[in-house]
C-alpha cells in the first residue's frame, strides 16, 4: 500500500526565515510526486511535479527536490502570503489507466509572521 | 479557460439522507476524480471517473456512488449519510494520459 507521511505537522516561521519541509514515501513504482498548495476551506493549487531522483523544480520562493525515498519543499525568505498548508502526493505507475490515484499525506501548516 | 468548478459550495444534510454533489472538469479534461478530505487531513481518493466508467476505486463503501455524463461532468452520490461523512469533497479533472490533476474548489458537507 502506497504511503506518504510528512514532518513536521505545522512550521512557524519568521518572515525572511528560510526552511525545508519533508515528505517521505513508499510506493510500488513512483510515477510521480506532487507538492501542492491549499489555502483553508479551497481545493489544492498545483505546484510541482517530480519524477525521478535527482530532479529538482523552482517556483519563486519554492524548490522540490526528490530523492528515491523522500521530497523536500524548501521556502527562501519566506513571506506571510506563503502561508497556507502544503500537500505531498505520490501517484504510483500500474495498468489500471494512465491517471492513478493520488495518495496524499496529512500536509503541512506553514505560518510565516510578518 | 474555466478551471474545475463543483457545486452547490456549501451542504447542511441530517443522517441518513441523500446527497448528490456536481463538478464541471476544467475545458479539454476527460477524466473526473473524486476525493474525501476530513478536517486536518490529507485527501482520500474515492474514484476515478473516465469515457463515463468508474476506472478506480479506493476504500470506500457502496454509499458512495458517481456517474460520469458525455460532456465529461460527474456527479457523487452519498446515500445513508453518516457524520463521519462530514467533509470537503474534492473534484480533480486531467486529460488522459496526463499525471497532473487538477483541483476545484470543493463542497463543504456537514451532516448532522
Amino acid at each position: 500500500e502506497d504511503q506518504v507521511t510528512q514532518s513536521p505537522e505545522a512550521l512557524r516561521l519568521q518572515e525572511g526565515e528560510s526552511s525545508s519541509l519533508n515528505c517521505s514515501y513508499t510506493v510500488s513504482g513512483l510515477r510521480g510526486l506532487f507538492w501542492y498548495r491549499q489555502d483553508p476551506g479551497k481545493g489544492p493549487e498545483f505546484l510541482f511535479t517530480l519524477y525521478s531522483a535527482g530532479e529538482e523544480k523552482e517556483k519563486e520562493r519554492l524548490k522540490a527536490t526528490l530523492t528515491k525515498k523522500e521530497s523536500f519543499l524548501h521556502i527562501t525568505a519566506p513571506k506571510p502570503e506563503d502561508s497556507a498548508t502544503y500537500l505531498c502526493a505520490v501517484q504510483a505507475g500500474g495498468s489500471t489507466g494512465a491517471n492513478s490515484k493520488l495518495t496524499f499525506g496529512k500536509g503541512i501548516t506553514l505560518s510565516v509572521r510578518p | 479557460d474555466a478551471g474545475v468548478t463543483q457545486s452547490p459550495t456549501h451542504l447542511i444534510k441530517t443522517r441518513g439522507q441523500q446527497v448528490t454533489l456536481r463538478c464541471s472538469p476544467k475545458s479539454g479534461h476527460d477524466t473526473v476524480s473524486w476525493y474525501q478530505q476530513a478536517l486536518g487531513q490529507g485527501p482520500q481518493f474515492i474514484f476515478q471517473y473516465y469515457e463515463e466508467e468508474e476506472r478506480q476505486r479506493g476504500n470506500f463503501p457502496d454509499r458512495f456512488s458517481g456517474h460520469q455524463f458525455p460532456n465529461y461532468s460527474s456527479e457523487l452520490n452519498v446515500n445513508a449519510l453518516l457524520l463521519g461523512d462530514s467533509a470537503l469533497y474534492l473534484c480533480a479533472s486531467s486529460p488522459i494520459g496526463a499525471p497532473i490533476q487538477h483541483f476545484g474548489p470543493g463542497t463543504r458537507l456537514t451532516v448532522t
